[in-house]
């Protein structure tokens, strides 16, 4: 059971060049999840997913897409970099939250990708 | 909107030291709060949650209280390793309906010496 896995672990892209960054999980879990990480800030929700098929845009979406064809992949693309997307990416899963009122499932989280954009 | 605040670090003790790391939040309804860990290198990993008031958090040493009276999730330890040295997380989850979002504080890295 590897858990959240993410490829690759580290990139260099110069501006205006385009970029996938994958994420699966052998979970089964319903929910995915695309944060970025940068110092001071915590992590910032990019775009989230609630079952194959669903995307969602979180608190940041702004030059990002991402796709979830399968329910264990979730992508994250970007079109046109810039130097203000560097960033260290996290992808998360959670199982679906259960019926109680209180029944916040947690977050699992990846290894992170290190992304400089020149 | 939600929103979580946390004490900014470095914060920098002596081993079997006191910690402390001040947790406050801005939420509408119910949210259940977490304290998430990230170790050199690693990502995030849960290291305590409580889904209600007056709940009380607890692993490895580190325990936190749901105080819904002052709206804060404090995270206490007694005695501090080096291996406790990571930055921390607090956080607060959203609805269930909304897609079980998690709003993360700046984060604190805290920093122990032998």
């Amino acid at each position: 059971n590897a858990g959240v896995t993410q490829t690759p672990k580290f990139r260099v892209l110069k501006t205006g060049q385009s970029m996938t960054l994958l994420c699966a999980q052998d979970m089964n879990h319903e929910y995915m999840y695309w944060y970025r990480q940068d110092p001071g800030m915590g992590l910032r929700l990019i775009h989230y997913s609630v079952g194959e098929g669903t995307t969602a845009k979180g608190e940041v979406p702004d030059g990002y897409n991402v796709s979830r064809l399968k329910k264990q992949n979730f992508l994250l693309g970007l079109e046109s970099a810039a130097p203000s997307q560097t960033s260290v990416y996290f992808c998360a899963s959670s199982p679906l939250p259960g019926l109680a009122a209180s029944s916040y499932n947690e977050q699992f989280f990846g290894p992170g990708t290190r992304l400089t954009v020149l | 909107g939600n929103s979580v605040t946390q004490m900014e670090g470095p914060v920098t003790l002596s081993e079997e030291a006191f910690l402390t790391i001040n947790c406050t939040y801005t939420a509408t309804g119910y949210p259940s709060l977490f304290w998430y860990v990230q170790y050199p290198g690693e990502g995030l990993q849960l290291l305590l949650k409580a889904t209600k008031a007056d709940d009380k958090g607890s692993n490895k040493g580190f325990e936190a209280t749901y105080r819904k009276e002052t709206t804060s999730f404090h995270l206490e330890k007694g005695s501090v390793q080096v291996s406790d040295s990571a930055v921390y997380f607090c956080a607060l989850s959203g609805p269930k309906a909304a897609g079980n979002k998690l709003t993360f504080g700046g984060g604190t890295r805290v920093l122990v010496k032998p």
